[in-house]
C-alpha cells in the first residue's frame, strides 16, 4: 500500500508562471489536506477537501490559489502567477473519514525565481 | 484562536543524553495532541499522540503526557541517538472547526552529536 504520493518533489517556476502540485492520497483515504511550510516555520493549514468537495479553505490565500480533488485522479493545488513569497514546501496529507491519523507525503518544494 | 508554542531550537545534545522539548498550547474544548518528526528532505511522520487529559503517548522511546492543568505536552526521551536528529513539531487538533485540521508549533530542531 503506497503512501501519500506527491509530485513533483521539486518545482522551479519563474515569477508570473503557474505551479501545479499533485497529491495522490493513500488507498482508502477520502480526505485530503494541504499545508504550507515557509522557511524556518511550522506548517500552516491551507485547505481540506473530500472527493469533489472543498470542506474548509480558511487557510487559502484569497487570490491566485485554488485546490481541487476530483472524483478520479489526484488532488491538485494550483498557484497562478507565482511570486517569490510563494516559495515554500507544500505538504499534502490524507486520512480516512473521521480520523486524525494523517499520513503526510514527502512534499513539493516550490522555488520561484 | 487555538495555538501551539514550542521551545526554541536548535537543541544540541550528546548521544545518550536525556531529551525534553517543551510544548504548551491554548485551545477551546478538548483537542487531541500530537508530536510529528521531520527528517531532512522528507515529510512529517506521526511520532505519538494523546487524545485526552492524562493520556501518555509513546513510540520509539519517546513519550509525552497530555497535561490539561498545565496545558502542556512535553516530549521526552531518556537516551537520544544520532539518528534522532530531526525537526520535531507539536500539534493539536482544531476543535473549533471539527474538520480534522491541525495547528502546528514552529518546530524544534534537535541535533545529536556522537
Amino acid at each position: 500500500n503506497a503512501g501519500v504520493m506527491q509530485n513533483p518533489r521539486h518545482l522551479v517556476r519563474r515569477r508570473g508562471q503557474e505551479a501545479r502540485l499533485r497529491c495522490s492520497p493513500m488507498k482508502g483515504h477520502s480526505h485530503v489536506y494541504w499545508y504550507r511550510q515557509l522557511p524556518e516555520e511550522g506548517l500552516k493549514f491551507m485547505v481540506y477537501l473530500q472527493k469533489e468537495n472543498i470542506i474548509d479553505e480558511s487557510g487559502m490565500p484569497k487570490e491566485r490559489f485554488s485546490a481541487e480533488f476530483p472524483k478520479e485522479g489526484p488532488s491538485i493545488l494550483r498557484i497562478q502567477q507565482v511570486v517569490r513569497g510563494d516559495s515554500a514546501a507544500y505538504f499534502c496529507a490524507s486520512s480516512p473519514p473521521g480520523n486524525y491519523g494523517y499520513t503526510f507525503g514527502s512534499g513539493t518544494r516550490l522555488t520561484v525565481v | 484562536g487555538d495555538s501551539v508554542t514550542q521551545m526554541e531550537g536548535p537543541v544540541t545534545l550528546s548521544e545518550e543524553a536525556f531529551l525534553t522539548i517543551n510544548c504548551t498550547y491554548t485551545a477551546t474544548g478538548y483537542p487531541s495532541l500530537f508530536w510529528y518528526v521531520q527528517y531532512p528532505g522528507e515529510g512529517l511522520q506521526l511520532l505519538l499522540k494523546a487524545t485526552k487529559a492524562d493520556d501518555k503517548g509513546s513510540n520509539k522511546g519517546f513519550e509525552a503526557t497530555y497535561r490539561k492543568e498545565t496545558t502542556s505536552f512535553h516530549l521526552e526521551k531518556g537516551s537520544v541517538q544520532v539518528s534522532d536528529s530531526a525537526v520535531y513539531f507539536c500539534a493539536l487538533s482544531d476543535g473549533s472547526s471539527n474538520t480534522g485540521k491541525l495547528i502546528f508549533g514552529q518546530g524544534t530542531t534537535l541535533q545529536v552529536k556522537p
